[in-house]
């Protein structure tokens, strides 16, 4: 039973273009989510929070959207970079104290 | 400031034996957190410490356990290794539970 689900298995996009990775979840009790971004060999590397009091957060090229009623966080890159070809795990939690819930990753690959 | 450093990087082990796996989290981080990734799967939480106890835990069997030391640094024990706990184990520390910051992980591999 995933709590947390990225039905997209990989994705390809064109260098310049937007990526854009989903995740869906099913705890009504989360409220901190997080994405991660993990090369082959390396451990994931902490991209992005936003916690459910916020339904958007920015950094750079990278802007998560949360929506709670339809219990479904995106992760948008603008513009998107060979450099960003990598694995994309979403995370959750129930707040502090919880642990995190990951999902099954996305493996987003950008053409030059 | 120094990242998440795991040891070894890597490890093969028999089936049946034991391994201890040690992870040093970033310096005043008080949670550490373990993972199992293997291939298809995505990142299972085993278990997390936070000031030497252990906070939260997972739904792996009882061979997993862990540890965390007066300095935070942790290490798992896997005891009476199966083939198929050949996997990426990765521990992450986050300084109150929140942001986690992963080590390179320890692949190990039982034959």
């Amino acid at each position: 039973d995933q709590q947390v689900k990225q039905n997209s298995p990989s994705l390809s996009v064109q260098e310049g273009r937007i990526s854009i990775l989903n995740c869906d979840y099913t705890n009504s009790m989360f409220d901190y989510f997080l994405w991660y971004k993990k090369y082959p060999a390396e451990g994931p590397t902490f991209l992005i929070s936003i916690s459910s009091i916020k339904d958007k957060n920015e950094d750079g090229r990278f802007t998560v959207f949360l929506n709670k009623s339809a219990k479904h966080l995106s992760l948008h890159i603008v513009p998107s970079q060979p450099g960003d070809s990598a694995v994309y795990f979403c995370a959750a939690s129930g707040g502090y104290g919880q642990n995190f819930v990951f999902g099954p990753g996305t493996r987003l690959s950008v053409l030059p | 400031k120094a990242g998440v450093t795991q040891t070894p990087r890597y490890l093969i082990k028999t089936r049946g034996q034991q391994v201890t796996l040690s992870c040093s989290p970033i310096s005043g981080h008080r949670s550490v957190s373990w993972y199992q990734q293997t291939p298809g799967q995505g990142l299972q939480f085993l278990f997390e410490y936070f000031s030497e106890t252990q906070r939260n835990k997972g739904n792996f069997p009882g061979r997993f356990s862990g540890r965390q030391f007066s300095n935070s640094r942790s290490e798992m024990n896997v005891s009476t290794l199966e083939l198929g706990d050949s996997a990426l184990y990765l521990c992450a520390s986050s300084l109150m539970g929140d942001e986690q910051y992963f080590g390179p992980g320890t692949r190990l591999t039982v034959t």
